[in-house]
């Protein structure tokens, strides 16, 4: 079945160094990809999207280019702050490999971002 | 704000219990989807309604079961709860044809 890895952390930074979280996935047809944010005792944001490779999504400085040659989904940004402290999940949706609409997520990535 | 909303915002009860968890899509979604977020299983997919109607099936245990009104709003039965059924559940919405999801703040489930 559809699988998403990515780095659990927690991943500690200072402000303004460069973000880079690992995500890749498994799946049987062509996927889009996501990035979804969880702050503290709050629900899941949509980040940014991709929904064909070669695709670039980007939001916020948040960026992540769909790499179906390596089956990933890295998400990068240039200068953190500390609102940027989060808990980050890649999800995939596979509509097309005859998969259940559910967005499939890989287990988070909480991020810290120190003064 | 995305948009959807769910009530309640924490819920504790007893095992053995059963309990209703609604959720509001945003207006104009037709679709509403069902997640549970657990410390040792992550976020997995329950279920969906498209319209009223189930439209596909995740890691959903026969004791849960869910409902799509004809105003769109659902509501997630779970019931004969257990300690291990503690976590938080969300509800998401989209518009059908999108496979963008908007994420509702969720409901806390505590089965003591």
């Amino acid at each position: 079945g559809d699988s998403v890895t990515q780095m659990e952390g927690p991943v500690t930074l200072s402000e303004e160094a460069f973000l880079t979280i690992n995500c890749t996935y498994t799946a049987t047809g062509y996927p889009s990809l996501f990035w979804y944010v969880q702050y503290p005792g709050e629900g899941l944001q949509l980040l940014l999207k991709a929904t064909k490779a070669d695709d670039k999504g980007s939001n916020k400085g948040f960026e992540a280019t769909y790499r179906k040659e390596t089956t990933s989904f890295h998400l990068e940004k240039g200068s953190v702050q500390v609102s940027d402290s989060a808990v980050y999940f890649c999800a995939l949706s596979d509509i097309s490999g005859g998969g259940a609409d559910g967005l499939t997520f890989g287990k988070g990535t909480h991020l810290i971002i120190q003064p | 704000d995305s948009g959807v909303t769910q009530t309640p915002k924490h819920l504790i009860t007893a095992t053995g219990q059963r309990v209703t968890l609604r959720c509001s899509p945003r207006s104009g979604d037709l679709s509403v989807y069902w997640y549970q977020q657990s410390l040792d299983q992550g976020l997995q997919f329950l279920i969906q309604y498209y319209n009223g109607e189930e439209r596909a099936k995740g890691n959903i245990l026969e004791r849960f079961s869910a409902q799509q009104f004809p105003d769109l709003h659902s509501e997630l039965n779970l019931s004969s709860l257990e300690l291990g059924d503690s976590a938080l559940y969300f509800c998401a919405s989209t518009l059908g044809g999108s496979d963008t999801q908007y994420f509702g703040p969720g409901t806390r489930l505590t089965v003591l």
